[in-house]
């Protein structure tokens, strides 16, 4: 049971390049969630979805695009890397519904991204 | 807007001390989750508190959950070099299906 698979682990942009964040999950979950982590600083939802066909904003969206075709997967779209966006990226998920959103989430081991 | 806040940002103790992180949040908690992050890892979700003066334990760990289910804490007897890294507490946002995570916890101990 692999859980939560993140590729690729590390990657270097240059200023204005584009890139996508593979994220898989094989534990059926519903929700799937972006998160980034600046260093030493605390977890940013960047998107998340409540299943397959539904996507929503989180705090930081801006640069960002996703979409959920299936169940499994929550591809994480970088447009015109920019500095800021150096950082940690993390992705999850959770089982959910309307009278319990906030489950255990499990996390994959996260995508180190550097833009320079 | 709603904010749940960990106190305190750091903490630095000799091994065989005692640690507590305290999570306090601006609204009422349905439920509080505490995640443990390892240096260079990932966020690993170790507990879900969800009544009201609730207190479970995991070995040298002890989590409570407040009266009001507004706080909570996560206190470790006796560290070990193993304890080391930070702890998060994570609870619903209000009118959503989102979490909001704390700022984080992070231990260090000294061996």
């Amino acid at each position: 049971n692999a859980g939560v698979t993140q590729t690729p682990k590390f990657r270097i942009l240059k200023i204005g390049q584009s890139m996508t964040l593979q994220c898989t999950q094989d534990m059926n979950h519903n929700y799937m969630y972006w998160y980034r982590q600046d260093p030493g600083m605390g977890l940013k939802l960047i998107y998340y979805s409540v299943g397959a066909g539904i996507t929503d904003k989180g705090e930081v969206p801006n640069g960002y695009n996703v979409s959920r075709s299936t169940t499994e997967d929550f591809p994480l779209r970088l447009e015109l890397a920019a500095p800021s966006q150096t950082s940690v990226y993390f992705c999850a998920s959770s089982y959910g519904h309307r009278g319990a959103s906030n489950q255990p989430q499990h996390f994959g081991d996260g995508t180190r991204l550097s833009i320079l | 807007g709603q904010q749940v806040m960990q106190i305190p940002q750091y903490q630095h103790v000799q091994e065989g001390e005692d640690f507590t992180t305290y999570c306090n949040s601006s609204t009422t908690l349905s439920n509080i989750q505490w995640y443990k992050q390892r240096p260079g890892g990932h966020p690993v979700f170790l507990i879900q508190l969800v009544k009201s003066g609730e207190v479970k334990k995991q070995k040298r760990l002890t989590f409570q959950f407040g009266e009001a289910k507004k706080n909570s804490s996560l206190h470790i007897t006796a560290t070990q070099t193993t304890d080391v890294g930070t702890y998060f507490c994570a609870g619903p946002r209000t009118g959503g299906f989102k979490t909001i995570f704390g700022a984080g916890t992070r231990l260090f101990v000294k061996a």
